[in-house]
């Protein structure tokens, strides 16, 4: 199947500083990517739809000047998450659409805020 | 009412067990539907998708009863590897996926 990577795998930073997450398509081009947070024993969560060139759609409740997101080519599109506080503390997780609509995962990033 | 609703189990079975997972979607335009396997405090894979006809890769059988709005995985001979939470997907309207909460399987010696 397609390669996701996702960088960092893992972040430790303190409170009030922001981290920038990237994802990447290895192998193929995406259009649209997807990012996803999970707390432990729960599902999935979908953040917000990355669309390659314009600006990404949002689901309810989650802030998009916290958690920007920029999808500038059709292999990277990055979160950054702003003024980071320990409830953001979670396993992000970005995903790039398949020509068939399968999504293919990156290896996620663990964040930690002290 | 869940757009995908899964048993959560989880289901304990012994080696070489065969084990079926079910998963119901309730939007009848929903237009694609995949299993992915997700172990613990990774992400998850893409195990197969499911066409009309249904698909095997293995000893990974899945189906799809469009009438009835359910997929179905069934996996024979199993493996401690299988080991696992199972996870339907349902796309719905290109970009728009609903996930399952997903199932866990623990496989037994």
């Amino acid at each position: 199947g397609a390669v996701v990577s996702q960088h960092p795998s893992w972040v430790i930073c303190k409170s009030g500083t922001s981290v920038k997450i990237e994802c990447r398509s290895l192998d193929f081009q995406a259009t649209t990517m997807f990012w996803y947070r999970q707390f432990p024993k729960q599902s999935l969560m979908l953040m917000a739809t990355s669309n390659e060139g314009s600006k990404a759609t949002y689901e309810q409740g989650v802030e998009k000047d916290k958690f920007l997101i920029n999808h500038a080519s059709l292999t990277l599109s990055t979160l950054t998450v702003t003024s980071a506080h320990p409830e953001d503390s979670s396993f992000y997780i970005c995903s790039a659409l398949g020509s068939s609509y399968e999504q293919y995962f990156g290896p996620g990033t663990r964040l930690t805020v002290t | 009412r869940k757009e995908v609703e899964q048993d959560p189990g989880p289901f304990n079975v012994p080696e070489g067990a065969t084990v079926a997972f079910n998963c119901t979607y309730s939007n009848s335009a929903s237009q694609s539907f995949f299993w992915y396997r997700q172990d613990c405090r990774k992400e998850p894979k893409l195990l197969m998708s499911v066409y009309s006809s249904g698909n095997e890769d293995g000893r990974f059988t899945a189906q799809l009863n469009r009438a009835s709005q359910y997929i179905s995985l069934l996996i024979r001979d199993s493996k401690l590897s299988d080991s696992a939470t199972y996870l339907c997907v349902v796309n719905y309207n290109f970009n728009k996926f609903y996930f399952g909460s997903g199932t866990k399987l623990n496989v037994k010696p």
